[in-house]
């Protein structure tokens, strides 16, 4: 299973685009990227899963590049409620395997 | 659509006791899979089931943790006998099916305080 390494922390204004950065360098061929938003007492909400090139629905884009050993989740417009920790997965998960591998995240600090 | 469903939300009790935390996943997902954030430490996999079967049971941290999924609907966690290092938060999720890149639903996790 891929580990992953992303920022530890970023802040941001509302309005603003964010763009968080996930490194995957030992992404098997398989192996799907999901992104994950998790408020304070809550579960882990999916935001968005993308296998390469670009990925866009009514919350986020998901850009990967060719040699998918990263990806970029990119929030339009954030606002205070955006403000959670951020979690970038890489694994084939969803039946066969779903030992998802969660790191420390990312965590989103959106300001007025 | 109802989502993942946990129970209870939070459980307070003694070290010693045994506590058992239910999961209802979303009707008709087979794969139902357990995950805990203990104290300071990253959410960590448990196990997860195929409709009853155990697929993987990986991340159980020892004996005194037990799951059960009969019937291949709901799924229980039994903690005995508690230990103050089992306090976290306990989450339950579920996939549709065995196709590599479906979605794993969260459900909104049992707080376990052991005293």
């Amino acid at each position: 299973l891929a580990k992953t390494t992303q920022p530890i922390s970023m802040d941001s204004y509302e309005g603003q685009e964010v763009n968080i950065t996930c490194s995957h360098n030992n992404i098997a061929t398989n192996d799907y990227i999901t992104w994950y938003q998790q408020f304070p007492s809550q579960g882990p909400r999916f935001i968005i899963q993308g296998y390469k090139t670009k990925v866009t629905n009514e919350v986020a884009s998901l850009f990967i590049p060719a040699d998918r050993k990263s990806s970029t989740l990119s929030l339009p417009r954030v606002s205070l409620s955006d403000t959670a920790v951020y979690y970038c997965l890489v694994g084939l998960y969803g039946g066969s395997q779903g030992n998802l591998i969660f790191g420390k995240g990312t965590k989103l600090s959106v300001k007025p | 659509e109802a989502g993942v469903t946990q129970f209870p939300s939070h459980s307070v009790i003694e070290k010693g006791q045994t506590v058992t935390l239910r999961c209802d996943p979303i009707s008709g997902h087979d794969n139902l899979y357990w995950y805990r954030r203990v104290m300071g430490k990253e959410i960590k996999f448990l196990l997860h089931f195929v409709k009853e079967s155990k697929q993987d049971e990986s991340g159980m941290p020892n004996n005194r943790f037990l799951a059960e999924r009969t019937g291949g609907t709901y799924s229980t966690l039994k903690v005995q006998p508690a230990e103050l290092e089992d306090s976290g938060v306990y989450f339950c999720a579920s996939s549709q099916d065995a196709w590599s890149g479906n979605t794993i639903y969260f459900g909104e996790g049992s707080w376990l305080t052991v005293v």
